[in-house]
C-alpha cells in the first residue's frame, strides 16, 4: 500500500508559467514533509520541506502547501525555468525515527 | 564538513556475475544509512536501510544483500547478478530531517 502517492507522473509548462506538482499521503502520523529534485543519472537533492504544524513554507521561487485535513501537499514553482526541468519526488518522513516515504515522483518538463 | 561518496558511477555486469556497490560518509559518526534503488521510469524503491555497524534491515525480498562493515561504510552486495538488478542505485544518510544522496550508481546488467 502506498503511503505517499503522486499521481502525474509528467508535468509540461511553459517557461515563466507555474509548475504545481502534487502529492497525497495516507498516514496522518507523518510530521514532516519534504521535496526533492532528481537529474538523470544524479541523486535527489533536497528542495525544501514543511513540518505538520505549518500549511505553509516558502523559499524563492519554491513554496510547499499542506493540506493537513486532505492529507495533501503541493509544490508550487513560479516562475518556471528550463533548468527546473527535473523529477520531483515528494517525501514523508514520521514511520520510524528519520525514515523518509517517497512519491513516485513527477517528471518536469519546462518548455523555453 | 559532511560528505558521501559512492562508486562506481556506472557498473555494466553480465547475469550471474557478483556485485559490489559501496558507500562511504565523512564528517559524522554513527549515521543512519540507506540503500534505494531506481529502476528505469520508476520511483524510490528502498532497498535496506542501517542504524548502526551490522544493523541491517532489508525492506523487500529481492536478489540483493547489505553490509555495514564500520561505522560510516555500507556495502550493497549481490552473489548472482539478474537482468532484473539493472537499475540507478542510491546511498543516503538522514543528517537530520531528511536525507542526503550519494551521486548514485547506474548499473546494467547485460
Amino acid at each position: 500500500d502506498q503511503q505517499v502517492k503522486q499521481n502525474s507522473p509528467s508535468l509540461s509548462v511553459q517557461e515563466g508559467r507555474i509548475s504545481i506538482l502534487n502529492c497525497d499521503y495516507t498516514n496522518s502520523m507523518f510530521d514532516y514533509f519534504l521535496w526533492y529534485k532528481k537529474y538523470p543519472a544524479e541523486g535527489p537533492t533536497f528542495l525544501i520541506s514543511i513540518s505538520s504544524i505549518k500549511d505553509k513554507n516558502e523559499d524563492g521561487r519554491f513554496t510547499v502547501f499542506l493540506n493537513k485535513s486532505a492529507k495533501h501537499l503541493s509544490l508550487h514553482i513560479v516562475p518556471s525555468q528550463p533548468g527546473d526541468s527535473a523529477v520531483y519526488f515528494c517525501a514523508a518522513r514520521g514511520n520510524a525515527g528519520n525514515m523518509l516515504t517517497f512519491g513516485g515522483g513527477t517528471r518536469l518538463m519546462v518548455k523555453p | 564538513s559532511q560528505t558521501i561518496h559512492q562508486w562506481p558511477a556506472t557498473l555494466v555486469q553480465p547475469v550471474g556475475s557478483p556485485l559490489s556497490l559501496e558507500c562511504t560518509v565523512e564528517g559524522t559518526s554513527n549515521p543512519n544509512l540507506y540503500w534505494y534503488r531506481q529502476a528505469a521510469g520508476r520511483g524510490l524503491q528502498l532497498l535496506f536501510y542501517s542504524v548502526g555497524i551490522g544493523q541491517i534491515s532489508s525492506e523487500v525480498p529481492q536478489n540483493l544483500s547489505a553490509s555495514r562493515p564500520q561505522d560510516r561504510q555500507f556495502i550493497l552486495s549481490s552473489k548472482k547478478l539478474l537482468l532484473s538488478d539493472s537499475g540507478f542505485y542510491l546511498c543516503a544518510w538522514s543528517p537530520g530531517v531528511g536525507y542526503t544522496f550519494g551521486s548514485g550508481t547506474r548499473l546494467t546488467v547485460v
